[in-house]
């Protein structure tokens, strides 16, 4: 079974801090993505990589940036931490034109 | 651009009753089609899919047929369980595009009673 694992299931961070949600799979997919989920929005992108270090803006990149040092790892990285960011932010891989897999999911608050 | 819509919830059937939830897409191109469904607590899992006109997708009692003719890819259950309490979500991916993330509808809450 294909494992994307999320390195929190629940952060409470700051306004203003720095922040870090990490993710790993374990299947050598090339893809990895990074939505936030919220009520009566469903999951909006923020950003998908295709590669090592490639990374494209989804639909709601601002406030954002990612890191993809390494295939299995996609960090999601909040510079400043503000609090309409509070959200469920959800990860997942896949294969070229794959059906993607999540992990189970981070849920961020900021206050 | 592309879309899904879907049908907006909360749905609330009784056990054993028969669910339907919509959902319609615009996409140019020939998209690929899945379901998703959450559990609480839970990210979200593949639950079908469907990748040309006429294909059936089918898992755990649960069907969905790709209707270009109507853009539709509606979730069909004959008879569900409290188990299939949980957030079900449509969505496309364009297969020109490789790699392209999913683009979801909103998400609909099935609520099953006993």
């Amino acid at each position: 079974d294909v494992k994307v694992t999320q390195s929190s299931r629940y952060l409470v961070k700051r306004t203003g801090e720095k922040v870090f949600l990490e993710c790993v799979q374990d299947m050598d997919h090339e893809n990895m993505f990074w939505y936030r989920q919220d009520p009566g929005l469903g999951l909006r992108l923020i950003y998908f990589s295709y590669d090592v270090k490639m990374k494209e803006k989804g639909d709601i990149p601002e406030g954002y940036s990612v890191s993809r040092e390494k295939k299995e790892r996609f960090s999601l990285i909040l510079e400043s931490a503000s609090t309409n960011q509070t959200s469920m932010y959800l990860c997942a891989s896949s294969f070229p034109g794959g059906s993607k897999d999540f992990g189970a999911g981070t849920r961020l608050s900021v206050l | 651009g592309n879309s899904v819509t879907q049908m907006e919830g909360p749905v609330t059937l009784s056990e054993e009753a028969f669910l339907t939830i919509n959902c319609t897409y615009t996409a140019t191109g020939y998209p690929s089609l899945f379901w998703y469904v959450q559990y609480p607590g839970e990210g979200l899992q593949l639950l079908l899919k469907a990748t040309k006109a006429d294909d059936k997708g089918s898992n755990k009692g649960f069907e969905a047929t790709y209707r270009k003719e109507t853009t539709s890819f509606h979730l069909e259950k004959g008879s569900v369980q409290v188990s299939d309490s949980a957030v079900y979500f449509c969505a496309l991916s364009d297969v020109n595009q490789a790699g392209t993330a999913l683009i979801f509808g909103k998400g609909t809450t099935l609520s099953v009673s006993s």
